[in-house]
């Protein structure tokens, strides 16, 4: 099946720093989404890659979807405080089209902030 | 967007019991998932709740541990049945909406099992 390798599991950086979280695909995406779940909440919704090769920036984030549909990376300038938390990428796979909706995550990197 | 509840938020539950947790969103979705996240890792699929069918179970996941219901377009149950240590962990409810191919998903509050 599916599967969506995320590193690196853990990362702390001193606030001021930067951040990047790589995601690779055993299989090629229709999609890729990024979440993020604050200590004690749930997955919030980020932002959604579809295009080979696509870029997206969300202020200080910085999204890509690599050219074969199968890997992508979310930097993130600068990190601040209120970065803490754990980021996911969520893979989808609509071939067939029998599976809309269905995410396969990766294991997550959990970001912490030294002030 | 959507707005989802699921209850309950938090339970402690003895060995061999059964935990019924709902979803209920806030509009008609077209898809509906469970997931499972245990302590510190990531979620994983159990299955998708079909309207007026069976639910679809993920590979590792069957219907009689995991039973799910889905009467009408809003609103969904798991149920974790015969509860063992094991299966101390958060599930979450997951909507989405079919209006484009490409979606994103839109998560309960969550409900964070312990088993005793």
């Amino acid at each position: 099946g599916q599967q969506v390798m995320q590193i690196p599991q853990y990362q702390h950086v001193q606030e001021g720093e930067d951040f990047t979280t790589y995601c690779n695909s055993s299989t090629t995406l229709s999609n890729i989404q990024w979440y993020k779940q604050r200590p004690g909440g749930h997955p919030v919704f980020l932002i959604q890659l579809v295009k080979s090769g696509e870029v997206k920036k969300q202020k200080r984030l910085t999204f890509q979807f690599g050219e074969a549909k199968k890997n992508s990376s979310l930097h993130i300038t600068a990190t601040q405080t209120t970065d803490v938390g754990t980021y996911f990428c969520a893979g989808a796979n609509h071939a067939g089209g029998t599976s809309y909706g269905k995410l396969t995550f990766g294991q997550g990197t959990i970001l912490t902030v030294h002030p | 967007s959507a707005v989802i509840s699921q209850k309950p938020s938090r339970d402690i539950c003895q060995r061999g019991t059964s935990l019924t947790i709902q979803c209920q969103v806030d509009s008609q979705v077209t898809m509906m998932f469970w997931y499972r996240q245990q302590p510190g890792q990531s979620l994983t699929l159990i299955a998708t709740a079909n309207q007026g069918s069976e639910a679809t179970y993920e590979s590792g996941f069957v219907i009689d541990k995991f039973p799910i219901s889905r009467p009408n377009l809003t609103f969904s149950t798991l149920t974790v049945s015969n509860l063992s240590p094991e299966d101390s962990s958060i599930y979450l409810c997951s909507v989405s909406f079919r209006l484009r191919a490409n979606t994103e998903a839109f998560f309960g509050q969550g409900t964070r099992l312990t088993v005793v």
